[in-house]
């Protein structure tokens, strides 16, 4: 059964800081997707990561994966107050999107 | 484009009632897929449809809960006699044919039962 875990489950941070969000899963997978999501919101498309070794930037933010290693990063550089959300990171396996758990990231001011 | 389309999009039941939630998929979209979010949790497949067929519905809960994708018309998921761990928002989200489509998430019902 295919299983993904991010840490931190929770992240309070200053503005201006830099910090990453950890994405780990279990098994082969050919693709993931980071999304963000504001309380009682649907999900926003960040990014799709699709090859080893794939790097995606936008604004503050930098995704990475390193399948070799079942890891994928979400880089925060800099952080403003409005990127406070949960950050949710999914694997697909055949259809099914396998979520994390999720980081809820506090950005403060 | 519209894109995936969710009603209603907050729904209130009492413990014992049924609740309908309704999913219309993107224009040329022919999968659809339901997920569930507990409190503080992230989003668990539930059930994959395609017109008219169930193709995995290994996510479901055996009792109680049930999808369809009809020929015309909305996909349903639909829960009878709610419980209180029902609450939940229920994302809809769809895909073009074929295997490896990615999946467009919908607005989410939120689901409350008192």
């Amino acid at each position: 059964e295919l299983k993904v875990e991010q840490n931190p489950l929770f992240l309070s941070m200053q503005e201006g800081k830099n910090y990453t969000i950890y994405c780990n899963y279990s098994t082969t997978s050919d693709r993931l997707y980071w999304y963000r999501q504001d309380p009682g919101k649907s999900l926003e498309s960040l990014f799709v990561l699709l090859s080893n070794g794939a790097v995606k930037q936008e604004g503050r933010l930098m995704a990475s994966l390193d399948t070799k290693a079942r890891l994928s990063t979400l880089h925060i550089t800099a952080a403003v107050h409005d990127l406070s959300a949960t950050y949710f990171c999914a694997v697909v396996n055949a259809y099914k999107y396998i979520f994390g758990t999720g980081t809820r990231l506090k950005v403060l001011a | 484009n519209a894109g995936v389309m969710q009603n209603p999009r907050h729904l209130v039941r009492r413990r014992g009632q049924e609740a309908r939630l309704r999913c219309s998929p993107m224009k040329g979209h022919s999968h659809v897929y339901w997920y569930r979010q507990l409190p503080e949790e992230g989003l668990k497949f539930m059930v994959y449809l395609q017109k008219e067929n169930i193709i995995d519905e290994s996510g479901m809960p055996k009792e109680r809960f049930s999808a369809e994708f009809p020929k015309e018309g909305p996909s349903i998921l639909r829960i009878q006699q709610v419980v209180r761990g029902d609450s939940a928002a229920y994302f809809c989200a769809s895909s073009p044919p074929g295997d490896r489509g990615e999946q467009y998430f919908g607005p989410g019902t939120r689901l409350t039962v008192t």
